[in-house]
């Protein structure tokens, strides 16, 4: 059963849009919700994380917009450009697991120039 | 370097057949974790160890088994491959008390 289950499968946007990447999650027990990004090759890298005490966290283009109630976050890319294009996974974790990480089906994004 | 190193990087092998994945990390982080990651399903915990002498199976560790060598170092073994074990593997460490996760390269295993 899958506890993370991300949409959409796959994005394609133009260059300067928006991408948005949402994923809901099952388990309220979760307290930490990173998304990484992942370049073909590549091992997956943190993008940004948030934990569940605000609703949204920023850095520089990418933002985390989070719903507790909803149990759902999702990923926004803004002012998309071609080098956005990887695969993003959003992720979910609790403090009493150790950091054990369980992942989401991933998006593969593709930004066309 | 690179601060988590796997290897192999690219590995065929056929049915049967006894495999290891090895993976070292210099970041002095005391928690490792074995994944693999297959098309639409995303990343799955196979295996993760938080020190020398804990090991705790995931959510996916049939036909897999592992050793934590040393603080550094934490192989994972197929004792006897199967196709459906073809996949990308990926190693993991972090530190204890934080959440953000390091990632080796990967190692692409085929079955045949």
């Amino acid at each position: 059963q899958q506890q993370v289950k991300q949409s959409p499968q796959s994005l394609i946007v133009q260059k300067g849009g928006i991408s948005i990447i949402n994923c809901a999650y099952e388990n309220t027990a979760f307290d930490y919700f990173p998304w990484y990004q992942q370049f073909p090759g590549k091992g997956p890298a943190l993008l940004i994380a948030i934990r569940p005490d605000v609703s949204e966290k920023k850095e520089g283009r990418f933002t985390i917009s989070f719903n507790k109630s909803a149990k759902q976050f999702s990923l926004h890319i803004m002012d998309s450009q071609p080098g956005d294009s990887a695969t993003y996974f959003c992720a979910a974790s609790m403090e009493t697991s150790g950091s054990r990480l369980t992942f989401g089906e991933g998006t593969q994004l593709t930004v066309n120039p | 370097d690179a601060d988590v190193t796997q290897t192999p990087r690219n590995r065929i092998t056929k049915t049967g057949k006894r495999i290891m994945l090895e993976c070292s990390q210099t970041k002095g982080h005391d928690r490792m974790y074995w994944y693999r990651q297959d098309p639409g399903l995303g990343l799955r915990l196979i295996y993760y160890s938080f020190d020398v002498k804990d090991i705790n199976k995931g959510e996916i560790s049939d036909g897999y088994s592992v050793s934590r060598q040393a603080q550094a170092k934490f192989s994972l073994s197929l004792e006897s491959a199967i196709p459906n074990q073809t996949a990308l593997y990926f190693c993991a460490t972090t530190s204890s008390g934080t959440g953000e996760q390091f990632f080796g390269p990967g190692t692409r295993l085929t079955v045949l």
